[in-house]
């Protein structure tokens, strides 16, 4: 089966620069994750999605931040201004069911977002 | 609020040898799951084991296998004969419910030959 696709792997730009990500969960996969994890830090996530609805988007700056899942398939995150402290790796990750963790979650490799 | 504490930020163990990783967590809740996930420099986690916390029995895995002790909330991975490909960052998890995965801040793992 194939995993959970990342794009790009690599990112770099300047603060103020907008930068977006893509994901495309394992098929038939609804549940989609984006974490944001710091340097020297465990992963933090910034949204699930459940389909193409969110059922967790507390810990998303939204002022700056944004993401969908319009079709419940794949999902873009997107990052507009970038500020230093948005350097990070970017996971997307996607399950089954929410919740159920006899289906655990399925990490892609990450794109790492470097700032400027 | 759910929160898991890994207190060790780095280990080394010889190849061949054992090593055990700690991991304590703090929840109110009495059902929830626990996990070691496994990122090694390419960057993806990796789900290494889970356990269930109304399972008494601790959960194996080939090579890694967990000592979870529910009421001191400790949930540590025990690698045996250690492998050059276990070198990674180990994050320990809790999962409660219809909640985000929480993470401890990781332990980076070098196995020496």
């Amino acid at each position: 089966e194939a995993g959970v696709a990342q794009s790009p792997r690599y990112k770099i730009i300047e603060k103020r620069q907008s930068v977006a990500f893509w994901c495309n969960p394992i098929s038939g996969h609804a549940t989609l994750y984006w974490y944001q994890q710091i340097l020297g830090q465990g992963p933090k996530l910034l949204i699930q999605f459940q389909n193409n609805g969110v059922v967790d988007d507390s810990q998303l700056p939204k002022d700056r931040f944004s993401a969908e899942r319009l079709k419940g398939v794949d999902s873009t995150l997107k990052i507009q201004p970038a500020k230093l402290e948005d350097s990070a790796v970017y996971l997307c990750a996607s399950s089954l069911i929410t919740g159920y963790s006899n289906q655990p979650q399925h990490f892609g490799d990450g794109t790492r977002l470097s700032i400027l | 609020a759910q929160t898991v504490t890994q207190s060790q930020p780095e280990m080394s163990v010889q190849e061949a040898e054992t090593v055990t990783l700690s991991c304590t967590y703090d929840t109110s809740e009495s059902n929830y799951y626990l996990f070691w996930y496994k990122q090694p420099p390419s960057r993806q986690m990796i789900l290494v084991i889970r356990q269930e916390a109304y399972k008494q029995q601790n959960a194996t895995e080939n090579r890694f296998s967990v000592n979870f002790q529910k009421a001191a909330k400790s949930f540590s991975l025990k690698i045996s004969d250690s492998q050059l490909g276990d070198t990674a960052m180990y994050f320990c998890a809790l999962l409660i419910g219809n909640t985000p995965l929480v993470f401890g801040k990781g332990t980076r793992l070098s196995v020496i030959a």
